[in-house]
């Protein structure tokens, strides 16, 4: 069974104030590991794709790492409206016969104050 | 681009009725589009995969004659809360996967619908 762990739950930081979320995977193949952010009483909004060890990718003020086990999502100098929280979530490269949504982690909930 | 509505976006119903939810891509075609419930403080649970002329295919523990799916076109999918009851009360969240040829493998997100049965 494919599981995702986020650390931490919550997280609260100045304006300014650079830090990282973590997640952690199980997944028998990862297919696809991904971050989206999502604001209260809306939907997730994509952020990145990451498919293999190593990759990095890159928007605005957020960089996305992968590794075997974990992927890091780092914020660089954060503003307020970063505010929300950010979901990780993976797919698994089986998909035969079944469902292939993705499973999601609890979320890291980001307050930037000002 | 990438952009999937739901309708409607929150919905009171009383305990025993049904409630349609409707699910679209506006601007790309979608060959699968997946259905998810989030509880207050939760995350996303998916409960079923819906694919464009066939039946859906379910998650464990969810009830295929409660909640029915429908995927009619390769830009709308449905899902009936059937016989509602409170317990059923969340947020319900479609994603839409763009047409293989096209696919990143990501699955972009339509803005929820919130159900609050009475």
């Amino acid at each position: 069974e494919d599981q995702v762990t986020q650390s931490p739950e919550a997280l609260r930081l100045q304006e300014g104030e650079s830090s990282s979320l973590n997640c952690s995977y199980t997944v028998s193949g990862l297919r696809g590991l991904f971050w989206y952010r999502q604001d209260p009483g809306k939907g997730p909004e994509f952020l990145f794709t990451l498919y293999s060890a190593g990759e990095e990718k890159e928007k605005e003020r957020l960089k996305a790492t992968l590794t075997k086990k974990e992927s890091f999502l780092h914020i660089t100098a954060p503003k307020p409206e970063d505010s929300a929280t950010y979901l990780c979530a993976v797919r698994n490269t089986y998909s035969g016969g079944g469902a292939d949504g993705l499973t999601f982690g609890k979320g890291t909930h980001l307050i930037i104050q000002p | 681009g990438a952009v999937v509505s739901q309708h409607p976006s929150w919905v009171i119903c009383k305990s025993g009725t049904s409630v349609k939810i409707e699910c679209r891509s506006l601007d790309f075609q979608a060959t699968t589009m997946f259905w998810y419930r989030q509880f207050p403080k939760q995350s996303l649970m998916l409960m079923a995969t819906s694919n464009e002329g066939s039946k859906a295919t379910y998650e464990q523990g969810v009830e295929k004659d409660k909640f029915l799916i429908n995927h009619a076109s390769l830009t709308l999918s449905t899902l009936t809360v059937t016989s509602a009851h409170p317990e059923d009360s969340s947020f319900y969240i479609c994603s839409a996967e763009p047409r293989r040829g096209t696919s990143t493998d990501t699955q972009y997100f339509g803005p929820g619908t919130r159900l609050t049965v009475l």
